[in-house]
């Protein structure tokens, strides 16, 4: 069974302190390892997908990675409006995503 | 507009009742989903359909039932609505000729039974 588990719960930032959020996982045959946004009352927006191990997207202040049992999405100087609930998933073959419990980060001006 | 549009946005019944949640899309994906996000449990999924002749059970089928009604529509059902599916269910779109299964997502319906 395809398992995703996502560290921390919530964080909580100052604009400007970077930290990672974790994403673990257990999954037979990745395809893809996939990160989400969602703001409150609407629903994920896709950020990235990674391939492989050793595999790195950015966007803006956003750096996917990826090894062969965890993905971090790190944020580099974090704003205000990066405060977000970040979801991770994972595919498996030509099944359907599994994802994490998400992780809730607020950044304080 | 919308590529996925869910409506009704917000829904309150009462224990028993018969509702429906419907989902439509501009996208041209032929893949469709229904998903329940609880507080605590993440996304779990309900149904998916990769055609219009093709629906499979998710994760959290039991009590609840889907239509696709043409390559844009989807809906899903609730037969006799319990408290405990209280919770934001989304819809969502893949596009099957797509490499893996990056999924687009509606703004959810909010449904509360009481």
């Amino acid at each position: 069974e395809d398992q995703v588990t996502q560290s921390p719960e919530a964080l909580r930032l100052q604009e400007g302190e970077s930290s990672s959020l974790n994403c673990s996982y257990t999954v037979s045959g990745l395809r893809g390892l996939f990160w989400y946004r969602q703001d409150p009352g609407k629903g994920p927006e896709f950020l990235f997908t990674l391939y492989s191990a050793g595999e790195e997207k950015e966007k803006e202040r956003l750096k996917a990675t990826l090894t062969k049992k965890e993905s971090f999405l790190h944020i580099t100087a974090p704003k205000p409006e990066d405060s977000a609930t970040y979801l991770c998933a994972v595919q498996a073959g030509y099944s359907t995503l599994t994802f994490g419990k998400g992780t809730m980060l607020l950044v304080s001006p | 507009d919308a590529d996925v549009t869910q409506t009704p946005r917000n829904r309150i019944t009462k224990t028993g009742k018969r509702i429906m949640l419907e989902c439509s899309q501009t996208k041209g994906h032929d893949r469709m989903y229904w998903y329940r996000q609880d507080p605590g449990l993440g996304l779990r999924l309900i149904y998916y359909s990769f055609d219009v002749k093709d629906i499979n059970k998710g994760e959290i089928s039991d009590g609840y039932s889907v239509s696709r009604q043409a390559q844009a529509k989807f809906s899903l059902s609730l037969e006799s609505a319990i408290p405990n599916q209280t919770a934001l269910y989304f819809c969502a779109t893949s596009d099957l000729g797509a490499t893996n299964e990056k999924l687009f997502f509606g703004s959810g319906t909010q449904l509360s039974v009481l």
